[in-house]
């Protein structure tokens, strides 16, 4: 079975530090990993995926992501955060050996919040 | 191209009463998903469709929900009898196919059941 753990219910951080906001998963093959941001009141919106390749996947508004196959770890970075990146952040998998069947398996979602 | 339309954007109604939410998919793409999401649970998967044929609705809660897909671009989501547990935000999403393809979010249905 496949699943995904967002750890942390909330991430804080000061405008213009870095920040991490981590994901683990578990899949019986090799995964699809995917990040999503909701903004409030909006429908998800697509950040980055993983499919293969090089480890370190760069997406939208700055992100990037980085697959560690060891850790089973998809941690979503970006180096200066901005306020505006304020938003409700869920991690996903799905099992890339799953064929035909199967969807996305989504995290519980992290709320980052970013202060001036 | 307009995205994923959902509508109504926000529905509130009585318990007891018949829902019936709507979605209009990207055009061309051949999977719709809908979800549900709520601060206990989260995001959570009800129904998929291929082609207009339901593929997989093991997250269907119970029979008073249902889901159609009458073409390629329309599909409801339908409960009957509606329940106060069944508040939450509905979303509706598209592709082309199955992940690694991405999938497109409408900006969902928020249904209050008094």
């Amino acid at each position: 079975a496949q699943s995904v753990a967002q750890p942390e219910d909330q991430v804080n951080v000061a405008e213009g530090n870095p920040l991490t906001v981590k994901c683990t998963y578990s899949v019986s093959g090799n995964p699809y990993l995917f990040w999503y941001v909701q903004y409030p009141n909006r429908g998800l919106q697509f950040l980055l995926k993983y499919i293969t390749g090089d480890n370190l996947v760069k997406g939208s508004y700055g992100f990037e992501a980085e697959f560690n196959k060891s850790q089973t770890s998809f941690h979503l970075k970006k180096p200066s955060a901005l306020v505006s990146d304020s938003a409700l952040y869920f991690c996903a998998v799905r099992d890339a050996d799953g064929g035909s069947q199967g969807n996305l398996i989504f995290g519980k979602g992290t709320k980052l919040s970013v202060k001036p | 191209d307009a995205g994923v339309i959902q509508s109504p954007r926000h529905e509130v109604t009585e318990m007891g009463q018949e829902v019936t939410l709507r979605c209009k998919p990207i055009s061309g793409h051949d999977y719709l998903f809908w979800y549900r999401q709520t601060m206990m649970r989260g995001l959570e998967l009800l129904i998929y469709f291929n082609n207009n044929v339901p593929i997989d609705d093991s997250g269907m809660p119970e029979d008073r929900f249902s889901a159609k897909m009458p073409n390629a671009s329309f599909s409801t989501l339908k409960i009957q009898p509606s329940e106060p547990r069944d508040s939450a935000v509905y979303f509706c999403a598209s592709s082309l196919i199955l992940p690694p393809e991405t999938q497109y979010f409408g900006p969902g249905t928020r249904l209050l059941v008094l």
